[in-house]
């Protein structure tokens, strides 16, 4: 079983249109999650950080539900600027001072007029 | 403000030639040092890692290395290139704290094709 799973997609929308993503992970032990944002042939970036209690950014919104191992991105009036791939990405166990990450396989995301 | 710097930006090797990737970190002393390579379709594997000057751990066996000869800077080489080294090369970096630890800054990559 990968570390994390995504939905490759491709997800297609219209612009204004609500999309949301989800990612599952394996391992128990993880403390940290995030989602990272990654252009064409680009870098990835991060987007936002996932806390256990949800949190919301602009039109940006991160769900984790630990006990099913499970964070969720929901994007509200999408943009065309919001076309790009979706890395979900989780540590690998208790917090230390090396980030060592498993990255998600990346949800693409295209956004139309 | 830190910045990274990844060089070259784009390159084609052939089959068994060497291969050295560089990455300087610019802003922040003592940071943590990542190389991740993204095949084609595939998501970002972690190659090496570095805590320090010459402490270097690999993740996964491979035909590739890497060194910290100086605490900004981190390098990725081969000897010999084999046509499986093809793909995105990504360095990194992150600060000590328990809370930035896991907040990665990537270099703009390297994207290598052996043929």
């Amino acid at each position: 079983r990968k570390e994390v799973e995504q939905d490759p997609g491709p997800f297609n929308v219209p612009e204004g249109a609500t999309v949301a993503f989800n990612c599952t992970y394996s391992n128990s032990a993880s403390q940290s999650f995030f989602w990272y944002r990654q252009d064409c042939r680009k870098e990835p970036k991060l987007l936002m950080s996932v806390y256990s209690s949800g949190n919301e950014d602009g039109r940006f919104t991160a769900q984790l539900n630990r006990a099913s191992q499970y964070i969720s991105l929901l994007i509200r009036d999408s943009k065309l600027s919001d076309s790009a791939t979706y890395l979900c990405v989780v540590n690998r166990g208790r917090g230390s001072t090396l980030g060592r990450l498993y990255f998600g396989r990346g949800t693409q995301l295209t956004v139309w007029p | 403000s830190q910045t990274i710097h990844q060089w070259p930006a784009t390159l084609v090797q052939p089959v068994g030639s060497p291969l050295s990737l560089e990455c300087t970190v610019e802003g922040t002393s003592n940071p943590n040092l990542y190389w991740y390579r993204q095949a084609a379709g595939r998501g970002l594997q972690l190659l090496f890692y570095s805590v320090g000057i010459g402490q270097i751990s690999s993740e996964v066996p491979q035909n590739l290395s890497a060194s910290r000869p100086q605490d900004r800077q981190f390098i990725l080489s081969s000897k010999k290139l084999l046509l499986s080294d093809s793909g995105f090369y990504l360095c990194a970096w992150s600060d000590r704290t328990p809370g930035g630890a896991n907040v990665l800054t990537f270099g703009a990559g390297s994207r290598l094709t052996v043929l």
